[in-house]
């Protein structure tokens, strides 16, 4: 079984504060994707990245996957309270990208206003 | 709306009672899983399945089965619930066309066994 870690585990910083969030693993996966998770409710998928050192943006969050897509990175400009929640990343494996994914343990981030 | 949805929300019983709890999805996707989630573990995958009458086992498929009878549906059971089964459930779907499509998941199902 292929294993995600993500770190850390837990960050609390200040509104405005820039931030990384990691995702590393030892296997090569074909399809990374990054979820918000709110409390009571499941996963939403916020972005996938499939090609080694693509980027991609969305609004203030960049998304990175490492050059031999064993890891990414999720990088947080000026955070906001409306960032605040768990973080996790999926790896996938197979031809069809999403039909296995491997979930790290996730990162709970908490904006203080 | 395009939505999965699971029954119960909330569930508590006692060890070896028998209990199914439902997923159905609204976007005739073809690709539906089972997650638990439990703190410090992350999400693991419990039983997938690819489309109707096709299944298989994730990482954690122990004490649980699962059916896929028609498209839409896809229930978890645990024929005889144990107290280390006791987590936070969660059924995603999504369809095989691209590499990249969204994994929809459900609100999910806390479970306490007695």
């Amino acid at each position: 079984t292929q294993l995600l870690e993500q770190s850390p585990q837990f960050l609390s910083i200040q509104e405005g504060e820039n931030l990384t969030v990691y995702c590393n693993s030892s296997s090569v996966f074909s399809s990374l994707q990054w979820y918000r998770q709110e409390p009571g409710e499941g996963p939403v998928l916020l972005v996938t990245v499939v090609t080694g050192g693509e980027v991609k943006k969305l609004k203030r969050l960049t998304f990175q996957f490492g050059d031999a897509r064993k890891d990414s990175s999720l990088h947080i400009t000026a955070a906001q309270p409306g960032d605040t929640g768990l973080y996790l990343c999926a790896g996938g494996i197979s031809n069809f990208g999403n039909e296995k994914l491997t979930f790290g343990t996730g990162t709970r981030l908490t904006i203080i206003p | 709306e395009a939505q999965v949805t699971q029954n119960p929300r909330y569930l508590i019983t006692v060890t070896g009672k028998k209990l199914t709890v439902t997923c159905s999805q609204n976007m005739n996707h073809e690709y539906m899983s089972w997650y638990r989630q439990d703190p410090g573990l992350g999400l693991r995958q419990i039983y997938y399945s690819m489309n109707v009458e096709v299944t298989d086992k994730g990482d954690v498929p122990e004490g649980y089965k699962v059916s896929r009878k028609e498209k839409r549906n896809f229930p978890l059971i645990l024929e005889s619930p144990s107290p280390n089964q006791t987590s936070l459930y969660f059924c995603a779907s999504s369809s095989l066309v691209h590499d990249t499509d969204t994994q929809y998941f459900g609100p999910g199902t806390r479970l306490t066994v007695l």
